[in-house]
C-alpha cells in the first residue's frame, strides 16, 4: 500500500521554542494532506487541509498563527508549532490522499509532541 | 452532537469468543464508511471499508444500516493479536475529509 512517512516520532521541547514536524508521501503524489491532534482517549481531530502549492484550510477553532502549514511539494507537508505551550503536547498524525484511492486514507506513523 | 460516536468499551472478551460493537453517525449525507484500527501510540491503519450490503473479510464482519445511521464491526474467533482500538470513520460527499470516532477499546485475553 501506499507509504506517509512522518518524522520525528517523538519529541520533547521547552514552552516557548517551536516545533516542525513533517509529512513525505513515499511513493505517489499527495496534492491534499490532512494534519490531525488526537489527545488521550479521544478521535483524531482533524486541524487543517493541506494544499499543495496553496494555503491551509483551518478548521475552526485552530490558529493558523500557531500551527504553521507549508506543502511545498507534492510529496512533502509541514506542520510547525510555534510558541509551544504543555497544552500542546498530543499526537500529532499526517495522512495522505492517494489520489488513484480516493476514499482510503493513509497516515503518517504521528509525533508524540510533549512540551515541558 | 458528535459526528460520529463509538461505545468506548473496554470489551474485554476470552481468545475464541465473539465481539461486536457499533457506532452511530451523524450526517445522513455520508458517503462512505471504514473501520481503522489503533495500536497503542500508533497511527490508524485500514481494516477494511464498510459496504451497503455488508462485507466480510476473514474474521471481520461490518454491516451499514443507512435507515438508522449506524456501522457495526463483529470479530469472530478472537485472537490475542486482536486486541486495539477500533476506529469507525465517516466521510461526507463533497470532500475528502473523515471524521472519526473515539475509538471502542477490544482487549482479548487468553
Amino acid at each position: 500500500g501506499a507509504v506517509v512517512s512522518q518524522h520525528p516520532s517523538w519529541v520533547i521541547c521547552k514552552s516557548g521554542t517551536s516545533v516542525k514536524i513533517e509529512c513525505r508521501s513515499l511513493d505517489f503524489q499527495a496534492t491534499t494532506m490532512f494534519w490531525y491532534r488526537q489527545f488521550p482517549k479521544q478521535s483524531l481531530m482533524l486541524m487543517a487541509t493541506s494544499n499543495e502549492g496553496s494555503k491551509a484550510t483551518y478548521e475552526q477553532g485552530v490558529e493558523k498563527d500557531k500551527f504553521l502549514i507549508n506543502h511545498a511539494s507534492l510529496t512533502l507537508s509541514t506542520l510547525t508549532v510555534t510558541s509551544a505551550h504543555p497544552e500542546d503536547s498530543s499526537f500529532y498524525i499526517c495522512s495522505a490522499r492517494e489520489p488513484r484511492r480516493n476514499t482510503e486514507a493513509f497516515f503518517g506513523q504521528g509525533t508524540r509532541l510533549t512540551v515541558v | 452532537r458528535k459526528e460520529v460516536e463509538q461505545d468506548p468499551g473496554p470489551f474485554n472478551v476470552p481468545e475464541g469468543a465473539t465481539v461486536a460493537f457499533n457506532c452511530t453517525y451523524s450526517n445522513s449525507a455520508s458517503q462512505s464508511f471504514f473501520w481503522y484500527r489503533q495500536d497503542c501510540r500508533k497511527e490508524p491503519k485500514l481494516l477494511m471499508s464498510v459496504y451497503s450490503s455488508g462485507n466480510e473479510d476473514g474474521r471481520f464482519t461490518a454491516q451499514l444500516n443507512r435507515a438508522s445511521q449506524y456501522i457495526s464491526l463483529l470479530i469472530r474467533d478472537s485472537k490475542l493479536s486482536d486486541s486495539a482500538t477500533y476506529l469507525c470513520v465517516v466521510k461526507g460527499s463533497n470532500d475528502y475529509k473523515l471524521s472519526f470516532g473515539a475509538g471502542t477499546t477490544v482487549t482479548v485475553r487468553a
